[in-house]
């Protein structure tokens, strides 16, 4: 079945760095453009980044641009997000989420929604 | 960025009851909004994609309305499974913004 399993959370202090990992199965990964999307706790959600199926375009939200960076490996069928410079305010669970549209060009709506990894950036 | 907002923040319904929710966005989405839905703990459920568009496997008592910059998702005769935050989603622009959600509370 269609599946994305995140990994890689954790707490860290502030000015800190972490990577995460999204496991994908069920699915040709490498025809999807991939999100990472995160939720404060207790808040709504927030997308903070996408990468097109094949990685050659990128977009991230103001929040996190400059510190996190996409990335895939579609031999692998894994999605990456490393995050530096880490802030309080990046405290909260990150999912991974695939885009609904084929080989598309730009971000579409997030179909598939992995179970989430938290992170806490706290001293 | 496009802002997003939802009304009313939270209702209070009972079961077999008709439910609206709705969605402006601060300037035209045209029809590129979509619908979640998220039970406490777990990951967002997509609904409704496109402003009308049942995903597969949803319930039909689901739908989805509007188009540029008012929508409506109605739940046709609320169910217990029901009772959940529903949250709005443009994905007309970067970047593809939420509405604060809508808590759907038992009467």
């Amino acid at each position: 079945q269609v599946q994305l399993v995140e990994s890689g959370g954790g707490v860290v202090q502030p000015g800190g760095s972490l990577r995460l990992s999204c496991a994908a199965s069920g699915f040709t990964f490498s025809s999807y453009g991939m999100h990472w999307v995160r939720q404060a706790p207790g808040k709504g959600l927030e997308w903070v980044a996408f990468t097109r199926y094949d990685g050659s375009n990128k977009y991230y939200a103001d929040s996190v641009n400059g510190r996190f960076t996409i990335s895939r490996d579609n031999s692998k069928n894994t999605l990456y997000l490393q995050m530096n410079s880490l802030k309080t305010e990046d405290t909260a669970v990150y999912y991974c989420a695939k885009d609904f549209a084929l080989c598309g060009n730009n971000p579409d709506a997030f179909d598939i929604w992995g179970q989430g990894t938290m992170v806490t950036v706290s001293s | 960025d496009i802002q997003m907002s939802q009304s009313p923040t939270s209702l209070s319904a009972s079961v077999g009851d008709r439910v609206t929710i709705t969605c402006r966005a601060s300037r035209s989405v045209s029809s590129y909004l979509n619908w979640y839905q998220q039970k406490p703990g777990k990951a967002p459920k997509l609904l409704i994609y496109a402003a009308s568009n049942l995903q597969g496997g949803v319930p039909s008592r689901f739908s989805g309305s509007g188009s540029g910059t008012d929508f409506t998702l109605t739940i046709r005769s609320l169910q217990t499974e029901d009772f959940a935050t529903y949250y709005c989603q443009q994905s007309y622009s970067n970047p593809g913004t939420f509405g604060q959600g809508t808590k759907v509370e038992i009467k």
